[in-house]
């Protein structure tokens, strides 16, 4: 079957860096994504990572190693309205033919201090 | 704008009644999806449509039976309803069945008593 594991809980400050690692085992890998949800929130897209590397979208940027099978989230210049859950969700194949499916981690939940 | 949308926001019932959610997106997607995000937040894909065509049908009771009367619409039918099918439920839509992005209703609180 396929899991997913990330850190239940991570705190930072305002204007810091942050990394939200992800490690997943799957058998029919396709990519990594990652979504953000405030509390009360619908989960929102922020990444993904189909291939070895980082990819850089503003303040956010995703980093994939498929051969560790392994991610991250990377948050910069952090802003008290990033205060959220993050999940990592491993893109593999679905159920039906032709189809994809996203399998998401239990989330991150990621508080931002003054 | 609202891209996807659903109703209602909140719902709260007993145990046992049959109840429905409906969503619809305006972004022109051929794909759509239910989710049940628990209260641990562990979310789940349940069911994917394609054209109106059933593509993915996770192990779920088959007291939830979706249905899609065209591809902008999809919706979650619920019968008999029991105490652990309480969460929010999330419709999502995607341009078509490859896609990487999916984008998200504001989902649905049902609350079982």
């Amino acid at each position: 079957g396929q899991s997913l594991e990330q850190p239940s809980e991570v705190t930072a400050v305002e204007g810091a860096i942050v990394q939200i690692n992800c490690t997943y085992q799957t058998s029919g890998f396709y990519g990594l994504s990652w979504y953000q949800q405030h509390d009360g929130g619908a989960p929102t897209f922020l990444s993904y990572n189909g291939l070895d590397g980082l990819e850089e979208t503003g303040r956010f940027s995703s980093f994939l190693s498929r051969s560790d099978s392994y991610g991250y989230l990377l948050l910069q210049e952090l802003q008290m309205k990033d205060s959220a859950s993050y999940f990592c969700a491993v893109r593999e194949a679905g159920s039906g033919a032709g189809s994809y499916q996203l399998t998401f981690g239990k989330g991150t939940k990621l508080s931002v201090i003054p | 704008d609202t891209a996807v949308s659903q109703t209602p926001k909140y719902l709260v019932t007993q145990m046992g009644n049959d109840k429905s959610i409906k969503c619809e997106q305006n972004l022109g997607h051929d794909t759509m999806y239910w989710y049940k995000q628990d209260s641990k937040k562990f979310l789940k894909i349940m069911f994917s449509y394609n054209n109106k065509e059933l593509i993915i049908n996770e192990t779920v009771p088959n007291r939830f039976s979706p249905k899609s009367p065209d591809k902008a619409h999809l919706n979650l039918h619920i019968n008999s309803l029991e105490l652990g099918d309480s969460a929010v439920y999330f419709c999502a839509s995607s341009q078509d069945r490859v896609s990487y992005e999916q984008y998200f209703g504001p989902g649905t609180r049902l609350t079982v008593t």
